[in-house]
């Protein structure tokens, strides 16, 4: 059954700092990746997916993502943080529907 | 106006009230879904539907229904609520092709159970 594990519940950054969320997979067939944003008091918004067309896959805001079948990971960079990418973030997997998500990983950015 | 709308946005109910959760969406998109997100346990599908006649149970239905009324429309009803059951609701629809399914959710009801 597929499965999503995001490391760290809450990750705190400088502005200015490299962004780092690190989401791992278990999936039996080759997976769709997701990664969704959720600002204060807002829904889920679309951030990047992985659909096997190449494993380096750029998203909105400055944010990309790489796909690591040898280490099942799909991890999520951002080069420099800003104040407004506070925020939850979910990593989520789909084999088949309906997605299965992880437990969001809280980002703060500190002035 | 908004793909995905949800209503209401907030709501205080006592335990046993009987409360629907609205979900419209203009997308377009046949399948939709509800879910509920507690601190720390992420988002968890309730039901879904991939069209009017077809409904599933998600990893946590028990004390929930829904009905799909047409396309556009899927409610969330708690027949009996209790406190547990304080959470944020989600809706999302989507729009499969081929394997890729993107989901697009709605802003979610705030629900609390006294």
């Amino acid at each position: 059954a597929q499965s999503v594990t995001q490391l760290g519940s809450h990750v705190s950054v400088s502005e200015g700092a490299l962004v780092l969320l690190r989401c791992n997979y278990s999936s039996s067939v080759p997976p769709y990746l997701f990664w969704y944003v959720q600002y204060p008091n807002q829904g889920l918004q679309l951030l990047l997916k992985y659909t096997s067309a190449a494993t380096l896959v750029k998203g909105i805001n400055g944010f990309e993502a790489e796909f690591k079948k040898s280490e099942t990971s799909f991890h999520l960079t951002k080069p420099s943080a800003h104040m407004s990418d506070a925020a939850e973030y979910f990593c989520a997997v789909s084999e088949d529907t309906p997605l299965v998500f992880g437990k969001g990983t809280r980002l703060s950015v500190i002035a | 106006d908004a793909d995905v709308t949800q209503t209401p946005r907030n709501r205080i109910t006592k335990t046993g009230k009987r409360i629907m959760l609205e979900c419209s969406q203009t997308k377009g998109h046949d399948r939709m879904y509800w879910y509920r997100q507690d601190p720390g346990l992420g988002l968890r599908l309730i039901y879904y539907s991939f069209d009017v006649k077809d409904i599933n149970k998600g990893e946590i239905s028990d004390g929930y229904s829904v009905s799909r009324q047409a396309q556009a429309k899927f409610s969330l009803s708690l027949e009996s609520a209790i406190p547990n059951q304080t959470a944020l609701y989600f809706c999302a629809t989507s729009d499969l092709q081929g394997r890729e399914e993107t989901q697009y959710f709605g802003p979610g009801t705030r629900l609390l159970v006294l």
